[in-house]
């Protein structure tokens, strides 16, 4: 079955960047495209953008442009979420999943990323 | 932009609709997700009315112009999740709704 694992939680200071895992399992990684959903504590899910592991090539949030890079590796199956310039507003659950057309069957565990001072 | 209301209450045993309105939506697909508190989304509806393998047959979708409905029949106490619906405008950025959160009385 499709799994999705994500790195562990991460504690940043304002300015700083991080770095999020999502190793995945159980399908051909290259024929699906992968997205990164974000949910700030007790409000909704918000899109961040995705990438195609096959091609490289990547659709971002216009919010988050110039501040977001995603990258997939594919000799280990893992995608990856950069985020830098942490604001304490970026205090979030992260999750990756793997994309059919443009729904996501398949989610990661979350992770969060604190971001205070 | 897909709007939702926030909040939907039944009684266990009573039909749930949840609608979803938006302007991309009679051109592109909706999805419906179902999640519970500490837990990551589950999709409950994919392209408008299928129902992945494994969820109820009591969650239906349905689709009528610019407004997608979630319908849940036979309400039970599990039941009780927040939905968001979802979809994608022409240029492939995805779209959440706001989320709505199902109460059961």
């Amino acid at each position: 079955q499709v799994q999705l694992v994500q790195s562990g939680p991460e504690v940043k200071k304002p300015g700083a960047s991080v770095k999020v895992s999502c190793k995945a399992s159980g399908y051909t990684f290259t024929e699906s495209g992968l997205t990164w959903v974000r949910q700030a504590p007790g409000q909704g899910l918000e899109w961040m953008g995705w990438i195609s592991p096959s091609r490289g090539n990547t659709n971002y949030a216009q919010k988050f442009q110039g501040r977001v890079t995603m990258t997939t590796d594919t000799s280990t199956a893992t995608a990856y979420m950069e985020l830098r310039s942490l604001k304490s507003d970026d205090t979030a659950v992260y999750y990756c999943a793997r994309l059919e057309l443009v729904g996501a069957p398949d989610w990661g565990q979350g992770t969060l990323v604190t971001v205070s001072s | 932009e897909l709007t939702q209301p926030p909040s939907v209450s039944v009684s266990p045993g009573q039909t749930a609709r949840i609608t979803c309105s938006g302007d991309v939506l009679p051109n592109q697909y909706a999805y419906w997700y179902q999640q519970k508190p500490g837990q990551a989304p589950v999709l409950v509806i994919h392209k408008d009315s299928e129902r992945p393998s494994g969820i109820p047959e009591r969650l239906s979708g349905s689709t009528s112009g610019t407004t997608v409905t979630l319908t849940i029949s036979e309400v039970q106490a599990e039941d009780e999740a927040d939905y968001y619906c979802q979809s994608a405008d022409s240029s492939g950025t995805m779209l959440f709704g706001g989320g709505t959160k199902l109460t059961v009385l």
